[in-house]
């Protein structure tokens, strides 16, 4: 049983089009974390939520941690092609961080 | 590139045998962190040295252990390996030991037990 639920498991949209992942557990997280895997290559860190209702924007990307730090969304806008892969939400407690199973988004040309 | 160094890319051996992972930091990097990563389980954290000592132990089996030398090198031992270990094992490193951190992930090594 993962500790952090994402959903949804899969989402497959056209370029230019809009996108949310959403990441929901009961417990309370210090701080979270979003990654981004591709095929054959380790994560690679997009952004550390810290603060309770904290939105952060990288540019066509916004992540949002909820005010109760127990959930987390990542809303992608005017999606591109180069989007495409495995986004993993990361909660962390007790010097460990927990990972959610991901969302595996693809966007097409 | 993250800057994070692992050996080897890819692992093939039999069950009940025992195979040693290896890991570069970052340079000035002091934290290690061992996850694997397998398509049922996802990515689980299994343990973090920093500067030489252990810091955090996740998920750990006890057939597996591993070390920081006092080059910050790091090693991930797997013995008495079961098809359930098959998976990718990947190695982080972050400059600091605490909390929040930003973990550089390195490529992984990908062990596959027959």
């Amino acid at each position: 049983t993962q500790l952090l639920e994402q959903s949804p498991q899969f989402l497959s949209i056209q370029e230019g089009e809009n996108l949310t992942v959403y990441c929901n557990s009961s417990s309370v997280f210090s701080s979270l974390q979003w990654y981004r895997q591709e095929p054959g290559e380790g994560p690679v860190l997009l952004v550390t939520v810290v603060t309770g209702g904290e939105v952060k924007k990288l540019k066509r990307l916004t992540f949002q941690f909820g005010d109760a730090r127990k959930d987390s969304s990542l809303h992608i806008t005017a999606a591109q092609p180069g989007d495409t892969g495995l986004y993993l939400c990361a909660g962390f407690n007790d010097y460990k961080l927990s990972f959610g199973a991901g969302t595996t988004v693809t966007v097409r040309a | 590139d993250s800057g994070v160094t692992q050996t080897p890319k890819h692992l093939i051996t039999a069950t009940g045998q025992r195979v040693t992972l290896r890991c570069s930091p970052r340079s000035g990097d002091l934290s290690v962190y061992w996850y694997q990563q397998s398509l049922d389980q996802g990515l689980q954290f299994l343990i973090q040295y920093y500067n030489g000592e252990e810091r955090a132990k996740g998920n750990i089996l006890e057939r597996f252990s591993a070390q920081q030398f006092p080059d910050l090198h790091s090693e991930l031992n797997l013995s008495s390996l079961e098809l359930g270990d098959s998976a990718l094992y990947f190695c982080a490193s972050s400059v600091g030991g605490g909390h929040p951190t930003e973990q550089y992930f390195g490529p992984g090594t990908r062990l596959t037990v027959t």
